[in-house]
């Protein structure tokens, strides 16, 4: 497909679990980006990548949370021993370049439910 | 520390009319600005983006104003029709990092038939 897709597209787990959430961006798209949007609030930047390198890890809440890019295409998440304040829509984007004002198209999301 | 505000959590307008979302910012290094759509288990789509350079764009049913002594932006949508019932996002960029958009909270919009 031609969009950003994302996987899975939802995940419930249990308290002090360990989950990954990947994210495949738009082909040739060098910047990635992973936001959150907990219930009825706005999307919250976590981190983002322009090539496999991640320029800016400022919003990842807690070092339980870590992402990596590999062939400056598909991107993990991993959340350890998540909590129940980690459950929310995690979006994944994509954009040409990051340092510019380039507009980031956004893939479906993965629903994370943590029981 | 809220960086962008939208203050009206949602907002009715009848089809055919003018729906105004408004978008407060706090952030003086902003210096882009955007405006994406959400609907119901799908990611945000572009809608429209503004620069700090220019104080209106428009494209089609939607225009952006930004006003920035007053650090506000707002989104214009004429005709309103209902398949625009969604959530609508306003976003910021600029500063040291072009790569983190800050989001506000959101406006639900209903355009009613």
């Amino acid at each position: 497909g031609a969009g950003v897709s994302q996987s899975p597209s939802n995940k419930v787990t249990e308290k002090g679990k360990d989950v990954e959430l990947r994210c495949d961006p738009i082909s040739g798209h060098t910047a990635l980006y992973w936001y959150r949007q907990r219930l009825g609030q706005g999307l919250e930047f976590l981190i983002y990548f322009q090539g496999n390198s991640a320029p800016d890890k400022s919003g990842l809440p807690s070092d339980r949370f870590s992402a990596e890019r590999t062939g400056e295409s598909v991107s993990t998440l991993t959340i350890q021993r998540t909590q129940q304040e980690d459950s929310a829509v995690y979006l994944c984007a994509s954009s040409l370049r990051a340092g510019g004002p380039d507009e980031q198209f956004f893939g479906p999301g993965t629903r994370l439910t943590v029981l | 520390d809220q960086q962008v505000k939208q203050n009206s959590p949602s907002l009715s307008v009848q089809e055919g009319r003018i729906s105004i979302l408004n978008c407060d910012y706090t952030n003086s290094m902003f210096d882009y600005f955007l405006w994406y759509k959400k609907y119901p288990a799908e990611g945000p789509t572009f809608l429209i983006s503004i620069s700090s350079i220019k104080d209106k764009n428009e494209d089609g049913r939607f225009t952006v104003f930004l006003n920035k002594s007053a650090k506000h932006l707002s989104l214009h949508i004429v005709p309103s029709q209902p398949g625009d019932s969604a959530v609508y996002f306003c976003a910021a960029s600029g500063g040291t990092s072009y790569g983190k958009l800050t989001f506000g909270q959101g406006t639900i919009l209903t355009v009613h038939p």
